[in-house]
């Protein structure tokens, strides 16, 4: 069973720190790692795509890391600011069987306080 | 950028009632998909449709189904709502059924009384 978790449930931080939010899954079978972001009650948004041959992507303030052989995937986060308070989720698409289908991590809901 | 807009944001409805959520996405993606999403529980996939008419069942298909008609939309049907269909739904689209990102809607947050 393919099951993905993100360690810690919740986080707050002060402004300006830097932060990593962690990801790690089971059977290294992966295809790609994407992190989305979610605000409340709303939809997700996608921050970023690995590709299992990737070893990281950059955007901006956010930079996410895939260990395929350890099962983890980083996001961090440099500088944050209040704006980037929301939940966070990665997702694991894992090759093999199908490949239509992601497996979620619940998320860690940050907080970045002023 | 990509849109993909669910038709209501709130919605709510009677036990037993006939519930369509609808999703329309504007890119000419291939690939849709609902999931709901629960406190605790996370996402999950109900169904995934990869091409016109074409649609299959994901995690918790049950008491659903889809209809794709059209390449742009993709509807979720619930065929007799109950209390524990309550949640919140989202629908997704990508470009191609790997390596691509997943665009979500804004959600529909569905209440059955």
């Amino acid at each position: 069973k393919q099951e993905v978790t993100q360690i810690p449930a919740a986080l707050s931080v002060p402004e300006g720190e830097n932060l990593v939010l962690n990801c790690s899954f089971t059977d290294s079978a992966i295809y790609n790692l994407q992190w989305f972001r979610q605000d409340p009650g709303k939809g997700l948004t996608s921050l970023l795509l690995i590709q299992s041959s990737q070893r990281e992507q950059t955007s901006g303030r956010l930079n996410a890391s895939l260990d395929k052989s350890s099962g983890r995937s980083t996001l961090y986060i440099a500088a944050s600011q209040p704006g980037d308070s929301a939940t966070y989720l990665c997702a694991k698409r894992w090759s093999g069987g199908s490949n239509y289908k992601l497996t979620f991590g619940k998320g860690t809901l940050l907080t970045v306080n002023p | 950028d990509v849109k993909v807009t669910q038709s209501s944001r709130y919605l709510v409805k009677r036990t037993g009632e006939k519930v369509f959520l609808e999703c329309v996405q504007d890119m000419d993606h291939e690939n849709m998909f609902w999931y709901r999403q629960d406190p605790g529980l996370g996402l999950r996939l109900i169904y995934f449709s990869y091409d016109v008419k074409m649609k299959e069942k994901g995690d918790i298909p049950e008491g659903y189904s889809v209809s794709r008609e059209k390449k742009e939309r993709f509807s979720l049907i619930l065929e007799s709502a109950s209390t524990n269909q309550t949640s919140m739904y989202l629908c997704a689209s990508s470009l191609y059924p790997t390596g691509e990102k997943l665009f979500f809607g804004s959600g529909t947050q569905l209440s059955v009384l």
